[in-house]
């Protein structure tokens, strides 16, 4: 069965205050490592898609990095509108369905 | 084409009351897939559909849900004899299957059992 965790489970940052997200799994057979933005009561929002360990994707302040075992999603100095939980998720070889993690509610401080 | 778009945003229902969700995907999209949320946890994947046939049923959490798309279109997903542990926030996703295999999210619909 596919297993993603995530961490920390929350964070708080001063704006400009560099800092990475952590995502592990356990799947068989990769089939992506995505990234997702969820504010509030909205649906998740599309960020990276990675697909095999040393690939690396930019965003803005953003940047989603992948190993055999793990993820990181990289935010260099935040800003207050960066705030939100980000979910990360893998497709593995079973199941077309994604398994999420439960996310990072990420919260930056002006 | 605006992205995925999901009706009711809410829905406040009785217990043992039946309840109906719709999901329209992006146009192109032939893959579209249904997803519950509650609270502090993340999507759980409950069935997906490659046009009209729905390849994965397993998933879903018990035999009173159910989902469709008659025509390869727009979904629906129904609860029957709704229970205190439906409410939850379900979603829905789509995907085109010959491109780069991104799921775009709807807004979801907030189903609250009373």
């Amino acid at each position: 069965e596919d297993q993603v965790t995530q961490s920390p489970e929350a964070l708080r940052l001063q704006e400009g205050e560099s800092s990475s997200l952590n995502c592990s799994y356990t799947v068989s057979g990769l089939r992506g490592l995505f990234w997702y933005r969820q504010d509030p009561g909205k649906g998740p929002e599309f960020l990276f898609t990675l697909y095999s360990a040393g690939e690396e994707k930019e965003k803005e302040r953003l940047k989603a990095t992948l190993t055999k075992k793990e993820s990181f999603l990289h935010i260099t100095a935040p800003k207050p509108e960066d705030s939100a939980t980000y979910l990360c998720a893998v497709r593995g070889g079973g199941a077309d369905g994604l398994t999420f993690g439960k996310g990072t509610h990420l919260i930056i401080q002006p | 084409d605006t992205g995925v778009s999901q009706n009711p945003r809410h829905k406040i229902t009785k217990r043992g009351q039946n309840v109906t969700f719709r999901c329209d995907p992006i146009s192109e999209h032939n893959r579209l897939y249904w997803y519950r949320q509650t609270l502090g946890q993340g999507p759980e994947f409950l069935t997906y559909f490659q046009n009209e046939a729905q390849l994965e049923k397993s998933r879903l959490l018990s035999d009173r849900f159910s989902a469709e798309r008659p025509k390869g279109s727009f979904s629906t997903l129904e609860i029957q004899r709704t229970e205190q542990g439906d409410s939850a926030m379900y979603l829905c996703a789509s995907m085109w299957l010959e491109g780069t295999r991104e799921a775009f999210f709807g807004q979801g619909t907030r189903l609250t059992v009373v």
